[in-house]
């Protein structure tokens, strides 16, 4: 893979329900692996930054886990609530470059109450 | 206070017209992009800067120009605005160099710019 996938491009689902979406990435090179959260008319937020396979983070019901071997970090929200509803990019730093973050199309979840 | 700030946030221009689309931040940081975001493509990377002497292209230069004119000032210049050139643009700065696995980007609210 050479560029940045996320999957789905689009998920509604009810409120409580938990979900989880795919960001995949050139596992070649690989130097960190970044999440962010942007809301509809604000500007995208860190969520987290991942360097490490195995590397596992969590904030709140929010956590990520990073495969570099297979290039791939799964996103998790457990009990989804409206206030999580947000398009979730992901960005992949590679070494042998300039380090530039390289996003994915991100994932736009809607949580239904 | 915004520690990223933008202007215009909004903007409608003609074809043809030189536009400038300004970026200040009040972080302290050395490294300055610019993206454009379209719907259904996420955020491309147009150009970005590691210091005040430092520029570099990105994914998608051309028809754009970039001028760093301060540490804390970073302009993107349209010489010839065109109507693919509409799109959500967005500054952003990091604190960290490139050789810190953890630097994180800081984003400014976004422009709207319209070509028609």
């Amino acid at each position: 893979i050479l560029n940045v996938e996320q999957s789905p491009q689009s998920l509604h689902v009810q409120e409580g329900d938990s979900t989880n979406f795919t960001c995949s990435f050139p596992s070649s090179n690989f130097y960190a692996l970044h999440w962010y959260r942007w809301e509809t008319a604000k500007s995208p937020e860190a969520l987290f930054v991942m360097t490490l396979n195995g590397d596992e983070k969590k904030k709140g019901r929010i956590s990520a886990t990073l495969n570099t071997k297979e290039g791939y970090s799964y996103l998790y929200i457990k009990g989804s609530q409206p206030e999580d509803s947000a398009t979730y990019l992901c960005a992949s730093r590679r070494t042998g470059g300039s380090y530039i973050p390289t996003f994915g199309r991100g994932t736009s979840l809607i949580v239904h109450p | 206070d915004a520690d990223v700030t933008q202007t215009p946030r909004n903007r409608i221009t003609k074809t043809g017209k030189r536009i400038m689309l300004e970026c200040s931040q009040t972080k302290g940081h050395d490294r300055m992009y610019w993206y454009r975001q379209d719907p259904g493509l996420g955020l491309r990377l147009i150009y970005y800067s590691f210091d005040v002497k430092d520029i570099n292209k990105g994914e998608i230069s051309d028809g754009y120009s970039v001028s760093r004119q301060a540490q804390a000032k970073f302009s993107l210049s349209l010489e010839s605005a065109i109507p693919n050139q509409t799109a959500l643009y967005f500054c952003a700065t990091s604190a960290l160099g490139p050789l810190d696995s953890t630097d994180t980007q800081y984003f400014g609210p976004g422009t709207r710019l319209t070509v028609l």
